[in-house]
């Protein structure tokens, strides 16, 4: 059974620039949920995808968007960079929606300058 | 306002003794709370979960308790090992269509030989 993965996993951005991150869910697993961790704190839900769709989000701005794919792949876009947006992102999978418990993958690291 | 918070920043503990980290949540309709383990550069790992209608739920050498009446969680880890330095977080699940789960910011558990 693979886990979840992400890629990449650092990446040096300026402000204003766009970024795609990508995560392939744990083998089985068709719901993924995305998560910012800023240094220090806990991570902080920005959305979830189910069947391709969103279908839960956080309190983050329009510029943070997301795909899934029909493999359950998916992918995090976060347009015109701010300082405040370096963090780690991380990426949850789960079995199925509504199933309590989430796997983390390892995370990317964003740094923005 | 949803809140999952931590009392205490940093334990530290000598190898072999008990910890105790302890929780507090603010909804009481979350009916899912997990504890996670944080080590550096890593994603979060599950560690032991309970649902709200337990009280207590025990793993190998943890123990999670929850009190609904005053909404407290804590994680009990017995015989603490070197291996257990990370950051914990407690994790509070809102579910209804889509689980997001809400973070505190996370106790450092130093173990010291």
């Amino acid at each position: 059974e693979t886990g979840v993965t992400q890629s990449p996993t650092h990446l040096i951005k300026t402000r204003g620039q766009q970024v795609t991150l990508r995560c392939s869910s744990q083998s089985g697993h068709n719901t993924v949920s995305w998560y910012q961790q800023a240094l220090g704190q806990g991570p902080q839900f920005i959305f979830q995808y189910y069947r391709e769709e969103e279908n839960g989000r956080g309190n983050f701005p329009p510029r943070f968007s997301g795909l899934q794919f029909p493999n359950y792949s998916s992918e995090l876009n976060v347009n015109a960079l701010e300082l405040d947006d370096s963090a780690l992102y991380l990426c949850a999978s789960s079995l199925r929606q509504g199933a309590n418990e989430q796997f983390f993958g390892p995370g990317t690291r964003l740094t923005v300058l | 306002g949803e809140s999952v918070g931590l009392h205490l920043p940093t334990l530290s503990v000598q190898e072999g003794d008990n910890s105790i980290i302890n929780c507090a949540y603010s909804n009481s309709a979350s009916d899912y709370f997990i504890w996670y383990k944080q080590e550096s550069g890593k994603g979060p790992q599950f560690i032991i979960d309970i649902r709200s209608n337990m009280d207590k739920r025990q793993g190998q050498r943890v123990t999670v308790l929850l009190n609904k009446t005053v909404k407290h969680l804590s994680l009990q880890i017995a015989a603490t090992q070197p291996g257990d330095s990370a950051v914990y977080f407690c994790a509070e699940e809102l579910s209804g269509g889509y689980n997001k789960l809400i973070f505190g910011a996370g106790t450092r558990l130093a173990v010291h030989p």
